[in-house]
Parts: structure tokens; C-alpha cells; sequence
């Protein structure tokens, strides 16, 4: 699976956009990126996935850039419940399909 | 989502016995569990890939006779630390998915202490 590079992280004041980013330049085109967030001594939480396309769901936007080397995690409007690490991680679809996770991003939410 | 569920959240066991951790799929068929281990300020590690009916498939550098794991049925898969010691206190977590290029769902994890 291809590595992913996240900065160590964000902050973010509540109400505003979190545009959280990714660098994905080695992913091959059969790899998805997905993320995931951890919210501290809790099990990660699934987010969203994309191929390609934007993605958008009740919890998050994920835009990934035309040659799909990097990619922005967008929580529209953060609130202090949104406080955790969040995950990059590109995965194929088939195969072993383990995530492997790296160090993250840890987003802070200011009040 | 689909949810996951750990049981116990935490456990205290004294050096030398052995913990048991559930890992149970509560509305899904997993074919597939995954076990991982998270250190204090660290990111989660993959320890070993379990499919229903199968022996695991154990990262390297992982004991497969200190952890033991076994996937009995498509709902529950269970991972034994044997013969613990203060070095095994970490936090533990499962995942599952349904099948091959599915979303995985993570239980809420196991913060075991070893005395």
C-alpha cells in the first residue's frame, strides 16, 4: 500500500471549515483513499473513502486532486467533538486489504 | 456504520496469566478481523489478520504463541494474551469488515494493564 504524509498537526477554531491535507504521490490506480479519525482511548472512526471523485457524506467532503497524488479531508463546520487524530490512509481494494496507519494528523478545535 | 464491539474496555491482570479480549461483528458477517495494538502517543500497529475458519496471518515480529487468535464464526473472534507481562500493557483493537475491498469498523478498543 502506498504511504501517505499528513502534518502533525491542526487547529481549527469551532465553526470554522478543517481542511485537513494528504499526500498520497506514490498511490497506484487500483488504491482507494480512506480516512479515519481517533478520538483519544477510542477505536478509530470510519469517515469517508474515495477513488477519484469527490466524496461527500453526513460527516465530511473529501476532494482528491486530478492526479489523485494528494487529497483534503473538509469537515465543514468543526465543532470541539471533532478534537482527534485524524488518519490518511490508501488502500487497495483487493488483496490482504489491511489499513495501515500512519502517524496522522491531530486536529485541535479551539473554542 | 456498522458496529463493532470489544469486550472488556479494560482489563488489570497481574504478570504471568493470560486475557482473553472479544472482538464481536453485532450486525454484519465478518469474513475478515484484524487485531492491532496502540502504544501510549502512537499510532496504531497491525498485529495479526484473522479470517473466519482460518489459522491468523501474524505481522512479523508478532508472537503467534503469546497472541493467540481465533476466528470461530463469522461474528466473533477472540485474541488471548498468554502469559502477560508489563511490556503487553497497551491498548488493543479490533476490526471487521464484511469482505474483501469493504470498509473495515473498529471496536472501541481494550486498554489492558499488566502488574
Amino acid at each position: 500500500d502506498a504511504k501517505t504524509t499528513q502534518p502533525p498537526s491542526m487547529d481549527c477554531a469551532e465553526g470554522r471549515a478543517a481542511n485537513l491535507p494528504c499526500n498520497h504521490s506514490t498511490i497506484s490506480g487500483n488504491e482507494y483513499v480512506y480516512w479515519y479519525r481517533q478520538i483519544h482511548s477510542q477505536g478509530p472512526q470510519y469517515i469517508i473513502h474515495g477513488l477519484k471523485n469527490n466524496e461527500t457524506n453526513e460527516m465530511a467532503s473529501l476532494i482528491i486532486t486530478e492526479d489523485r497524488k494528494s487529497s483534503t479531508l473538509i469537515l465543514p463546520h468543526a465543532t470541539l467533538r471533532d478534537t482527534a487524530v485524524y488518519y490518511c490512509i490508501v488502500r487497495a481494494q483487493t488483496g490482504a486489504n489491511n489499513l495501515f496507519f500512519g502517524t496522522g494528523t491531530r486536529l485541535t478545535v479551539i473554542p | 456504520g456498522a458496529v463493532v464491539s470489544q469486550h472488556p474496555s479494560r482489563v488489570i491482570c497481574k504478570s504471568g496469566t493470560s486475557v482473553k479480549i472479544e472482538c464481536r461483528s453485532l450486525d454484519f458477517q465478518a469474513t475478515t478481523m484484524f487485531w492491532y495494538r496502540q502504544f501510549p502517543k502512537q499510532s496504531l500497529m497491525l498485529m495479526a489478520t484473522s479470517n473466519e475458519g482460518s489459522k491468523a496471518t501474524y505481522e512479523q515480529g508478532v508472537e503467534k504463541d503469546k497472541f493467540l487468535i481465533n476466528h470461530a464464526s463469522l461474528t466473533l473472534s477472540t485474541l488471548t494474551v498468554t502469559s502477560a507481562h508489563p511490556e503487553d500493557s497497551s491498548f488493543y483493537i479490533c476490526s471487521a469488515r464484511r469482505g474483501p475491498g469493504t470498509e473495515a469498523f473498529f471496536g472501541q478498543g481494550t486498554r489492558l494493564t499488566v502488574v
